[in-house]
């Protein structure tokens, strides 16, 4: 059982093209991130969340704490985009984090 | 430095041997994660320690694995008797948590040691 689903697994887009990726959890929880992984790269945090929405450039993450689901929106998409997004929720009942398998995002110029 | 460091970023072992690997948190970061990342899937925990203290190991997968964290600030996983399975990259992660608990802090990366165990 997994504690993070993400969908969808494999994502491919045209530059321009709006994109969303979703995550849905099972777990309570004090925090969310998304994180973005690229090709033989290091994790880079891009949001963290605990309600509401936050906004950076041409990313957008929301999350609706009631539903246990978060999205992750990318506004007119470019192929630099293309990496694994990986949403991770920070477990407020252990002292972990649980982690969705990723999304992989390919933007085509 | 500025970020989280790891090292080695890449080690080639051979099934049986000794491996370890070295994870540098931003100073003054409390919490220090450890992951391993098979390929073509998401992290999974190993291991948590807030300061010294270890307080979640239930990632680990065998007694092979044994982590440590002595003064605080640098840990060390180390991998005994190295088997294939345990080829991955492992990640450590380090984040500010405030006195009294709770989660506040951004989450830091290193890029993660490769090991490929031969």
């Amino acid at each position: 059982k997994n504690e993070v689903e993400q969908s969808p697994q494999n994502l491919t887009a045209q530059e321009g093209e709006f994109i969303t990726i979703n995550c849905s959890y099972s777990v309570g929880i004090s925090a969310l991130h998304w994180l973005q992984q690229h090709p033989g790269g290091g994790i880079v945090s891009l949001f963290m969340l605990s309600s509401g929405k936050k906004k950076h450039g041409r990313l957008i993450a929301t999350i609706n704490i009631q539903e246990k689901h978060s999205s992750l929106h990318i506004t007119a998409s470019h192929p630099r985009d293309s990496a694994v997004y990986i949403c991770a929720v920070f477990s407020n009942t252990g002292n972990q984090f649980y982690f969705g398998t990723g999304t992989s995002l390919t933007v085509i110029p | 430095g500025a970020g989280v460091s790891q090292s080695p970023r890449y080690k080639v072992a051979k099934r049986g041997q000794d491996v370890a690997l070295r994870c540098d948190p931003i100073s003054g970061h409390v919490s220090l994660f450890w992951y391993q990342q098979a390929l073509g899937q998401g992290p999974e925990f190993l291991t948590y320690f807030q300061n010294e203290a270890q307080l979640d190991k239930s990632g680990l997968p065998s007694d092979r694995f044994f982590a440590e964290r002595p003064e605080g600030s640098v840990s060390t996983l180390k991998i005994q008797r190295t088997q294939q399975e345990d080829s991955a990259v492992y990640l450590c992660a380090s984040s500010l948590i405030l006195a009294g608990g709770g989660y506040t802090g951004e989450l830091f990366f290193g890029e993660g040691s490769r090991l490929t165990v031969l």
